[in-house]
């Protein structure tokens, strides 16, 4: 499952709303699609997992939408904390792909 | 609290194999899956395969099939990726990551593995 990420860039000031798209080349079998941030020099830490569940410890800003082969992330206010690399992942057929990255800068 | 600690930086020769070590804690290692990823620098994820520990099953990326051995020790809670026929292309970041059907919620720190002559 090839995943495509858009945009590749995206600038936004903090307390904008920011809306990042994944799309599959076919279906996300049951809808096992995961979002990471990665910040600079640091492993991705998990942001959403089964496209829409957060996960431990995650702000209520975050929400992940969709199913079947378009997914979203959605960042309601943006803190400075949230300028970084997002990138999804499909975990409901190998090989477990993931996108080739969304940086969200200032 | 749950933690997954790998080894240092390596360098090594074109051709040469690499081992990584991955020491999990703070969980029961045989309940989780641990995932190998790699990022090559200044470029996105690429997912390796993973291992189980407590079947000792493993699936690899077909990129990767016959390079790389995924192994792990439930005596002491630690996993291991070995790269062999190591090129230049294989310089980057790897991470040992956990999971069970819900995302790769806990990563290890990255071991960089440059591969220079």
């Amino acid at each position: 499952v090839v995943l495509t990420q858009s945009p590749g860039t995206l600038s936004l000031s903090p307390g904008e709303r920011a809306t990042l798209s994944c799309r599959a080349s076919q279906n996300v079998n049951s809808n096992y699609l995961a979002w990471y941030r990665q910040k600079p020099g640091q492993p991705p830490s998990l942001l959403i997992y089964g496209a829409s569940s957060r996960a431990t410890g995650i702000p209520d800003r975050f929400s992940g939408s969709g199913s079947g082969t378009n997914f979203t992330l959605t960042i309601s206010r943006l803190e400075p904390e949230d300028f970084a690399v997002y990138s999804c992942q499909q975990y409901g057929s190998l090989p477990y792909t993931f996108g080739q990255g969304t940086k969200l800068e200032i | 609290q749950v933690q997954l600690v790998q080894s240092g930086a390596e360098v090594k020769r074109p051709g040469a194999s690499v081992k990584v070590t991955c020491k999990s804690s703070g969980y029961i290692f045989t309940d989780y899956y641990i995932h190998w990823v790699r990022q090559a620098p200044g470029q996105g994820l690429e997912w390796m395969g993973w291992s189980h520990p407590d079947s000792g099953r493993t699936k690899y990326a077909q990129k990767f099939q016959g390079r790389v051995t995924m192994t792990t020790d439930t005596s002491i809670s630690t996993s291991y990726m070995e790269l062999s026929s190591l090129r230049f292309d294989d310089t980057a970041i790897y991470y040992c990551a956990r999971e069970l059907v819900a995302g790769l919620d806990y990563w290890g720190q990255g071991t960089l593995v440059t591969v220079s002559s």
